[in-house]
């Protein structure tokens, strides 16, 4: 069984662009989290999608958004980026009866020069 | 205060050594609580998974949760070099919500 997979595995911009990161949970999987891991700070909870909806959204501005698509993919948008959105991007499906354990793709490394 | 305490480390043990890893915890609204771990460059890798209060055993980890005391454990019996990386704590008040992590300790296994 094929786990999480997300792309690019890496992404370098420059300020005030935009990044779109990809991700494909596992299969039969529908919610979708979207986590950032930025040196020192932890993970932080970004975006929650499940059939197509976004069901919650963590401490981060509005630049940051996202989407699921009908096959469970799910895209997250940065816009206007800033030196201080570089940072591991993680991917999650979840699984388990009742969707409680998250399983993490490796991830997107975004740097922002 | 964040909601999700634990030690960054690093913790260094030799190898075959029992390792003691926690958490401690504000919100009592947790239920759920899991462990993970993070080798460099990686995503996290779901290593233990446990329901309210009480101890679960998968080989050589042990995961201990006393929500009295709002504070978790993950032992690693006879550990190896390989058990080094980054172990994160999460725990969530509903399953299917979000985790909230703790920001991991850095274990460190010598031969």
């Amino acid at each position: 069984e094929a786990g999480v997979t997300q792309s690019p595995t890496h992404l370098i911009k420059t300020r005030g662009q935009q990044a779109t990161l990809r991700c494909s949970p596992i299969s039969g999987h529908t919610s979708v989290y979207w986590y950032q891991q930025a040196l020192g700070l932890g993970l932080q909870f970004l975006l929650w999608y499940d059939e197509g909806e976004e069901r919650n959204r963590g401490n981060f501005p509005p630049r940051f958004s996202g989407r699921q698509f009908p096959n469970d993919s799910s895209e997250l948008n940065v816009n206007a980026l800033e030196l201080e959105d570089s940072a591991l991007y993680l991917c999650a499906s979840a699984g388990g009866t009742f969707n409680e354990k998250l399983f993490f793709g490796s991830g997107t490394q975004l740097s922002v020069l | 205060q964040k909601e999700v305490e634990q030690d960054p480390g690093p913790l260094s043990v030799p190898e075959g050594a029992i390792v003691s890893l926690n958490c401690t915890y504000s919100n009592s609204a947790f239920q759920y609580f899991m462990w993970y771990r993070q080798y460099s460059r990686k995503g996290p890798e779901l290593l233990m998974y446990t329901y309210s209060s009480g101890n679960k055993e998968d080989g050589r980890f042990t995961a201990q949760v006393d929500k009295s005391s709002k504070y978790i454990s993950l032992f690693i019996r006879d550990s190896q070099p390989s058990d080094s990386a980054t172990y994160l704590c999460a725990m969530t008040n509903n399953a299917g919500n979000m985790l909230t992590f703790g920001g991991g300790t850095r274990l460190m296994v010598k031969p």
